[in-house]
C-alpha cells in the first residue's frame, strides 16, 4: 500500500532532551515536507527537501533539522525541544513530476508532540 | 509565508445542503489544491486546479478559481453526515512548496 509513515504517532518529552520524529515514504517520490499544525495557524512549513541531500527551509524552521540521506526517509530532529514546540507535526512526500505539473502531496497520519 | 485564508472559519449544515467554502491568496500561484482533513489525522487530497482553468468537478465537488480576484472556492453538493471535516487550500506558487491556509471546519447534521 502507498503511504507516508510516520514514528512515533504520540510523543511526551521534556524541555532540552533531544528528540528524532522519522518520516519514511514508499512511492519514490522526489519531494518530501515536513509541517507543524497549531490551533488558528492552519499548516505551517518547517523545512521541504526536493531530493537526497537537498532541503531548504519553510517558513518556520527555527529548532529543527532535517536531513535526506535516502530517498524514502526524511527525519524531523529537535536538537533541543522546547515547549512552544507542542504540536501536530505531518510529514508530507509528493513526485517530482515533469516541467509545468503540479501533484498532490501525500501526508503522513501525523504525530503529536507534547514538550513539558 | 501564510498566504491561503478560508471563509467562513466554520460551518455548520443540514444534511443534503450544499456547502460552499471559500479562499483567498496573496500571491501569484501555477495552481490551487483543496485538502480535507479529519479530526487530528492526516490530509488528503482532493481536487487540483491550475492557474488557466476557472472550474473543476470532481463527483460530488465544485472548484472555481479567479486568478483576478486571488479567490477560489469549493462547493459541496448534497452534503453528508460524513463529509464533516475540515477543509484547507493550498496554493503553489513554486515546483517545491505549498502553502496552506487556516482551514474551514465544516459540520453537517444529519
Amino acid at each position: 500500500e502507498a503511504q507516508v509513515t510516520q514514528n512515533p504517532r504520540y510523543l511526551i518529552t521534556v524541555t532540552g532532551k533531544k528528540l528524532t520524529v522519522t518520516c519514511s515514504q514508499n512511492m519514490n517520490h522526489e519531494y518530501m515536507s515536513w509541517y507543524r499544525q497549531d490551533p488558528g495557524l492552519g499548516l505551517r512549513q518547517i523545512y521541504y527537501s526536493m531530493n537526497v541531500e537537498v532541503t531548504d527551509k519553510g517558513d518556520v524552521p527555527e529548532g529543527y533539522k532535517v536531513s535526506r540521506k535516502e530517498k524514502r526517509n526524511f527525519p524531523l530532529i529537535l536538537e533541543s525541544p522546547s515547549p512552544n514546540q507542542t504540536s501536530l507535526y505531518f510529514c508530507a512526500s509528493r513526485p517530482a513530476g515533469g516541467v509545468g505539473s503540479y501533484n498532490e502531496q501525500f501526508f503522513g497520519p501525523g504525530t503529536r508532540l507534547t514538550v513539558l | 509565508s501564510q498566504q491561503g485564508e478560508e471563509d467562513p472559519q466554520a460551518l455548520s449544515i443540514q444534511e443534503g445542503e450544499n456547502a460552499t467554502m471559500n479562499c483567498s491568496y496573496k500571491t501569484s500561484i501555477n495552481n490551487l489544491q483543496w485538502y480535507r482533513q479529519n479530526s487530528g489525522r492526516g490530509l488528503v487530497h482532493l481536487i487540483l486546479i491550475r492557474s488557466n482553468e476557472r472550474e473543476k468537478h470532481s463527483g460530488r465537488l465544485r472548484v472555481t478559481l479567479d486568478t483576478s480576484k486571488k479567490s477560489s472556492s469549493l462547493l459541496i453538493t448534497a452534503s453528508r453526515a460524513a463529509d464533516t471535516a475540515s477543509y484547507f487550500c493550498a496554493s503553489g506558487a513554486g515546483s517545491y512548496q505549498l502553502t496552506f491556509g487556516k482551514g474551514t471546519k465544516l459540520s453537517v447534521i444529519p
